[in-house]
């Protein structure tokens, strides 16, 4: 089965900065991989998603990610962080019964 | 924009008692989805249901657990005994049904489950 691998629980970049949350995938067929965000006390929301067209994926919030084979890397990046962008990620992997496997999840600080 | 519901949004529970935890998938939706959070650990995958079945389980999905479609739009997961360590964020999800592992899931904004 797939799975993520997300390194690093907790990431702290001030205002501005640049984010960068990793992940891993391991996969015996083609991936494909999703990050979604979780707000306090709310649900997950899909951020953006790889399905095999594109590399670079852009999604909301000015999140972009780019899939690439040779490291299987996913990794999840913002040019300049905002304090809104305080949340939980979660890399995942859609399983090829289409069940989600989800990372162990990064919590993101932004220092004003 | 459609969305995800779930009730109630809190359970607290004695060990040992059944609970059920409902959702109301988004309302064009196929696939229903359960997924847990234990607190400080990642999410996992419980089950799946298409066309009034389940698809999928996984090993965590034993038979304390059912789930049901009782009203065409109610979506419910039933724990006939619970433990200590059903203890958990429970997330309910749909998604369109294009049947393939592109589809995105909508995910609810989750039952705490707490059993005393």
């Amino acid at each position: 089965a797939q799975s993520v691998t997300q390194l690093g629980s907790h990431v702290s970049v001030s205002e501005g900065a640049l984010v960068l949350l990793r992940c891993n995938y391991s996969s015996s067929v083609p991936p494909y991989l999703f990050w979604y965000v979780q707000y306090p006390n709310q649900g997950l929301q899909l951020l953006l998603k790889y399905t095999s067209a594109a590399t670079l994926v852009k999604g909301i919030n000015g999140f972009e990610a780019e899939f690439k084979k040779s490291e299987t890397s996913f990794h999840l990046t913002k040019p300049s962080a905002h304090m809104r962008d305080a949340a939980e990620y979660f890399c995942a992997v859609s399983n090829y019964n289409n069940d989600m496997r989800f990372g162990a999840g990064t919590r993101l600080t932004v220092k004003p | 924009e459609p969305e995800v519901t779930q009730t109630p949004s809190h359970q607290v529970t004695q060990m040992g008692q059944e609970v059920i935890l409902r959702c109301v998938p988004i309302s064009n939706h196929l696939y229903f989805y359960w997924y847990r959070q234990i607190l400080g650990q990642k999410v996992e995958f419980l089950v799946s249901f298409y066309n009034n079945e389940i698809s999928e389980k996984s090993e965590i999905f034993d038979d304390q657990f059912s789930v049901e479609r009782p009203d065409g739009s109610n979506f419910t997961l039933k724990i006939r005994s619970t433990k200590l360590e059903d203890s958990a964020m429970y997330f309910c999800a749909s998604s369109p049904g294009t049947s393939d592992r592109t589809d995105t899931q909508y995910f609810g904004p989750g039952t705490r489950l707490t059993v005393l």
